[in-house]
């Protein structure tokens, strides 16, 4: 089975421009998550998604935005991107049924690295 | 309040040596997830094991070992005979409740190194 991808993997941006990060999850998985890392927060929850809804989101503010499709693959978007938006952004999969399974795993992507100049 | 506590930044061990790596968490709710994931360069984070609040045993994956205490709130990862291929960064993270939520909150992290 295909794991998650990403794409772009490296990305090159200017404060102020906006941009879109995409994630396939693995086959069969409903769930899709983000996730930013950064050196000085670590790994921060951005938002999750469940059959095309957000479930939950992060503190993190309106600037950053995503949905979900009905293939399940999903995107994340980051408008007037600021120098503190460089980081590694990862998503992961699982196969979470709705029902709150707390051992389903999350199975993570390559990532997109996002360099704002 | 941290949720995850990983107090060692960086750890070093002989190859085919033991070593473990700590982790302690926080919460209030009697049914949560515990996962350790590792971290190469490369970025991509891997699963390495899972622990259930209610699970009885201490989980193992192959070289991976948890060592749960669930009454110290500590959930250590052990990994035997060490290998080159493990250095990297090594994350816990921690899901908590049936809320049906997916968000993991993770650990600092603790580099691994592994010495030939």
């Amino acid at each position: 089975k295909a794991g998650v991808t990403q794409t772009p993997r490296y990305l090159i941006k200017t404060r102020g421009q906006q941009v879109t990060l995409s994630c396939s999850p693995i086959s069969g998985h409903r769930s899709v998550s983000w996730y930013q890392q950064t050196p000085g927060q670590g790994l921060q929850f951005l938002f999750e998604y469940f059959s095309e809804t957000q479930r939950n989101k992060g503190n993190f503010p309106g600037r950053f935005s995503g949905r979900q499709f009905s293939n399940s693959r999903s995107e994340m978007n980051v408008s007037t991107l600021e120098l503190g938006d460089s980081a590694l952004y990862l998503c992961a999969s699982s196969s979470l049924t709705g029902g709150g399974e707390h051992q389903e795993t999350q199975y993570f992507g390559p990532g997109t690295r996002l360099l704002v100049l | 309040a941290q949720k995850i506590t990983q107090t060692q930044p960086g750890m070093f061990v002989q190859e085919k040596e033991a070593v473990t790596l700590d982790c302690t968490y926080d919460t209030s709710d009697p049914s949560y997830g515990l996962f350790w994931y590792k971290q190469p360069s490369s970025g991509e984070m891997i699963f390495l094991i899972y622990q259930g609040s209610y699970d009885q045993q201490n989980a193992t994956e192959g070289r991976y070992s948890l060592n749960f205490q669930k009454a110290r709130k500590s959930a250590n990862l052990v990994i035997s005979a060490s290998q080159l291929g493990d250095s990297a960064m090594y994350f816990c993270a921690m899901r908590e409740g049936p809320g049906g939520s997916e968000k993991l909150v993770f650990g600092k992290g603790t580099k691994l190194t592994v010495n030939p």
